[in-house]
């Protein structure tokens, strides 16, 4: 079993919907969560970050933790097709990155349809 | 522009030979790392350096070189005894004390 496990879809939804991006993860020590966005053929970017449990919101985008279940979305509302693009979870168990490690998920690939 | 480069964007190998990926960073941060992406894979860790002249090796590191003799440079080498190179190579940086780090566009290699 992964550590993180991500639905790579792909997703495809119309232009102006609600769309539900999540990640299950199995190791309890995780306390940091993020969210990248990649656009095809370049680096992933930091989207969103969070620390234990509860909601972040920026602009469009939602980042939800609940760690009793083990489980982060991100929510993006009134989607773009600039949305398009894959999306990766990411989570590590340390405050000290040089001492962390970090564990990516697989990404899921979403479309928005014009 | 305050960012991480790499270069070459693309890049062709012939087998049997090394070569040499850059990545380039003037963030001021002090850990480095290197990820290989393949399809339906995520990211996995290759080597990471957390100062200039050390580094560990992550997870996927056999067939791979690096060096960290500046705190802005992170050169990866390919060498020959990596068995299956072809992929998207990714560089990151962070800054001492962060959790999260930020990746440079990117450089693919094709092994012909």
């Amino acid at each position: 079993q992964k550590e993180v496990e991500q639905d790579p879809g792909p997703l495809s939804v119309p232009e102006g919907a609600i769309v539900s991006l999540n990640c299950t993860y199995s190791n309890s020590a995780f306390q940091y969560f993020m969210w990248y966005r990649q656009y095809s053929r370049k680096g992933p970017e930091l989207l969103m970050y969070t620390y234990s449990s509860g909601n972040k919101e920026d602009g469009r985008f939602t980042a939800q933790v609940d760690k009793s279940s083990k489980y982060i979305s991100l929510f993006i509302r009134d989607s773009q097709p600039s949305d398009s693009a894959t999306y990766l979870c990411a989570m590590s168990s340390s405050g000290y990155s040089s001492a962390s490690k970090i564990i990516f998920g697989s990404g899921t690939r979403l479309s928005i349809r014009p | 522009d305050g960012g991480i480069t790499q270069s070459p964007k693309y890049l062709f190998r012939k087998e049997g030979q090394n070569v040499t990926l850059s990545c380039e960073q003037n963030l001021n941060h002090d850990a480095m790392y290197w990820y290989r992406q393949d399809p339906g894979q995520g990211l996995r860790l290759i080597y990471y350096s957390q100062i200039v002249n050390d580094f560990q090796k992550g997870d996927i590191a056999e067939g791979y070189s690096v060096s960290r003799e500046k705190k802005e440079s992170f050169p990866l080498t390919v060498t020959s005894a990596q068995k299956n190179p072809t992929a998207f190579y990714l560089c990151a940086s962070s800054p001492a004390g962060a959790d999260t780090q930020y990746f440079g566009p990117g450089t693919r290699l094709t092994v012909l």
